[in-house]
């Protein structure tokens, strides 16, 4: 059983489309969060909700909008892609509102534009 | 300053001895430390976690603390060519605690 699943795996696409990743954690997790890992391996935190609640936005383009339609669910919509946008986008969650506690990771979206 | 700096490596042992990893973070207020292990192309995978000043050993690996330097590490003993892998470190930070950053890891290569 999976515990963090993002649809899809790959996505390749051209500059300028709209494109979604889904996200569903079934650990009973309050907190769920979206990462980017560009080429330099870097891993950035994007967005945080915890039931359904925004928590953390960082500076990220409005053209990402993140969605979390119940606690085990969050999604990411991109609009207008860019090709900086090429990167792995991780979900992950974990117990609590804080994030002090261990995060589990989906497997990656691994995202390119063309 | 970084919010959370590692030594990028790659870090080079040979199998058997035991790889030292460092982390240092720049929020004094952090309260929660983690290391994640990823392979190339995966995910990341829990390690550790630390919240206490000292040591936590679990198996092969030792997490060390030192809030007053603030300074994470961890150590592998006997090492194995299937350690060799990215390490991240990985801080909880920011006002009400919400946010983790993570290091820029360090490549750990085991050689046979």
């Amino acid at each position: 059983d999976t515990a963090v699943s993002q649809t899809p795996k790959y996505l390749v696409t051209q500059m300028g489309n709209d494109k979604s990743i889904k996200c569903e954690q079934n650990l009973g997790h309050d907190t769920m969060y979206w990462y980017k890992q560009d080429s330099k391996k870097f891993l950035k935190i994007m967005f945080s909700y915890n039931n359904k609640e925004l928590i953390i936005n960082e500076t990220v383009p409005n053209r990402f909008s993140p969605k979390s339609p119940d606690k085990a669910h969050l999604n990411l919509h991109i609009n207008s892609l860019e090709l900086g946008d090429s990167a792995v986008y991780f979900c992950a969650s974990s117990q609590g509102r804080r994030s002090n506690q261990p995060q589990h990771f989906g497997d990656g979206t691994r995202l390119s534009i063309l | 300053q970084k919010e959370v700096e590692q030594n990028s490596g790659p870090l080079s042992v040979p199998e058997g001895a035991i790889a030292s990893l460092n982390c240092t973070y720049s929020d004094r207020g952090s309260q929660s430390f983690f290391w994640y292990r990823q392979y190339s192309g995966k995910s990341p995978e829990l390690i550790m976690f630390i919240y206490s000043n000292g040591d936590k050993e679990d198996g092969r690996f030792t997490a060390q603390l030192n809030k007053a330097s603030q300074y994470v590490s961890l150590l592998i003993r006997d090492s194995q060519p299937s350690d060799s892998a990215t390490y991240l470190c990985a801080v909880n930070t920011g006002s009400g605690g919400f946010k983790t950053i993570f290091g820029a890891g360090t490549r750990l290569f085991v050689k046979a």
